[in-house]
């Protein structure tokens, strides 16, 4: 696709459910993140994929949070036993090249909101 | 923390008026690039700037980087209420993950 795109665009989960979050990255890009929003907020780091390759998770806030890219394009975020807290806006994005920020631009997803109740 | 911080928080401008916000940073980076955020929207990519570079333009938009100083501006002439959004800066760092600060939330008034 032109872009990264995420699914679901909205997702009420109540407390205690698991949720799977999609990201499809543009396709050929390489390196693959997560990040997490909260409102008002930044952007807050949570993996990275290097094709299929899990290189960093050091974001991730608890084992309940799982990420996977088995094929080196589509990555799946998987919260296990949702909390209150875990409410937020999930981003996606891609880049070419590889993680050695000689320039490569990242290009972000709208991102998935996620609501705990 | 190595987490560049913008300021102001937030910015409120007439339109037609520039508006400036800044970013400064602890560690040296190999680039740094400003993102845009409108209200419930992803981030969209503006412009990247490499530590050998001083000044990028885009359109209405010109970054200036200053290494000595670990810091970076956003420019933004003759703003329009479209403008109206959160910005945001991500240092990049050879072998780390882009860090994002908490923004500057610009409000451009018609």
């Amino acid at each position: 696709g032109a872009g990264v795109s995420q699914s679901p665009r909205y997702k009420v989960a109540k407390r205690g459910q698991d949720v799977a979050l999609r990201c499809d990255p543009i396709s050929g890009h390489v390196s693959l993140f997560w990040y997490q929003q909260a409102l008002g907020q930044g952007p807050e780091f949570l993996t990275y994929f290097q094709n299929e390759a899990q290189l960093d998770k050091s974001g991730l806030p608890s084992d309940r949070f799982f990420a996977e890219r088995p094929e080196g394009s589509v990555s799946t975020l998987k919260i296990q036993r949702t909390q209150q807290e875990d409410s937020a806006v999930y981003l996606c994005a891609s880049s070419l090249g590889s993680q050695d920020f000689s320039g490569n631009t990242i290009y972000f997803g709208e991102g998935s909101w996620l609501t705990v109740v | 923390s190595q987490q560049g911080e913008e300021d102001p928080q937030a910015l409120s401008i007439q339109e037609g008026e520039n508006a400036t916000m800044n970013c400064s940073y602890k560690t040296s980076i190999n680039n740094l690039q400003w993102y845009r955020q409108n209200s419930g929207r992803g981030l969209v990519h503006l412009i990247l700037i490499r530590s050998n570079e001083r000044e990028k333009h885009s359109g209405r938009l010109r970054v200036t980087l200053d290494t000595s100083k670990k810091s970076s501006s956003l420019l933004i002439t003759a703003s329009r209420a479209a403008d109206t959004a959160s910005y945001f800066c991500a240092k990049g760092v050879y072998g780390q993950n882009f860090v994002f600060g908490p923004g500057t939330r610009l409000s451009v008034l018609p």
